[in-house]
């Protein structure tokens, strides 16, 4: 089973600032990765997929890069609806997908 | 409007049962591989069962092989997860995910639709 590493545990930003969330996977994963998004009380939303592709409705301030085993999703200019929970998944070796254990972006 | 709406969970004693169910509207159910996961209180997501659009193909983590089962009416539009032999490890909110995309019997397994949720509590 592919373990998936997110880092840092919680991240502290400023609105307007830039945020850099890091995932890694203890083998590669090719570009089978996809980037969630989780607000308290809410299923998580789909962001990205295949490492750097927009889901539907995402807004460009979102981007994802990255392959084999380290990825990267960047938030260029955060806003307030952006402070959320964030995981990233891996489904190239399949089953199981796994998920890492999340990224807490809060308000600095 | 696409969405997906779980019920059936509940509070039951180690070793009950469960049947939860996901009610699918606004798009063509049968068309897609569907999934559960579940998320225990404050801790992170974790992928429990999948089916793909036929019901032919089920998949299951190890944690519940052998006491879950998977299945789908596509006349419904329902998803389903029967849990059995249920541990108190299994309390979690469960959610219905719709996977993304699928093509000649091959799946790319992240999920581009997911349901509210409906929390399983199993406490004596």
């Amino acid at each position: 089973e592919i373990v998936m590493t997110q880092s840092p545990a919680t991240l502290s930003v400023s609105p307007g600032e830039r945020a850099t969330l890091s995932c890694r996977a203890s083998q590669s994963v090719s570009s089978n990765l996809a980037w969630y998004q989780q607000k308290p009380g809410q299923a998580p939303r789909l962001l990205i997929y295949g490492a750097s592709t927009r889901a539907t409705g995402i807004p460009a301030r979102f981007s994802g890069s990255g392959s084999g085993t380290e990825f990267t999703l960047t938030i260029s200019s955060l806003q307030s609806e952006d402070f959320a929970v964030y995981y990233c998944q891996q489904y190239n070796n399949w089953p199981p997908c796994t998920f890492g254990q999340g990224t807490k972006l809060e308000i600095k | 409007e696409v969405q997906l709406l779980e019920s059936g969970g509940g509070l039951v004693q180690p070793g009950g049962s469960l049947r939860l169910s996901c009610a699918a509207s606004g798009f063509t159910f049968s068309s897609y591989a569907m999934s559960w996961v579940r998320q225990a209180p404050g801790k992170g997501l974790e992928w429990v069962s999948a089916i793909s659009g036929s019901g032919g193909s089920t998949y299951y983590a190890d944690s519940v092989k052998g006491r879950f089962t998977i299945s789908r009416d596509n006349s419904k539009n329902t998803l389903y997860l029967q849990m059995n032999s249920l541990r108190a490890e299994d309390t979690a909110v469960y959610y219905c995910a719709k996977v993304d995309y699928c093509s000649g019997g091959s799946c790319h397994w992240y999920f581009d639709l997911w349901g509210r949720g409906t929390l399983v509590t199993v406490s004596s």
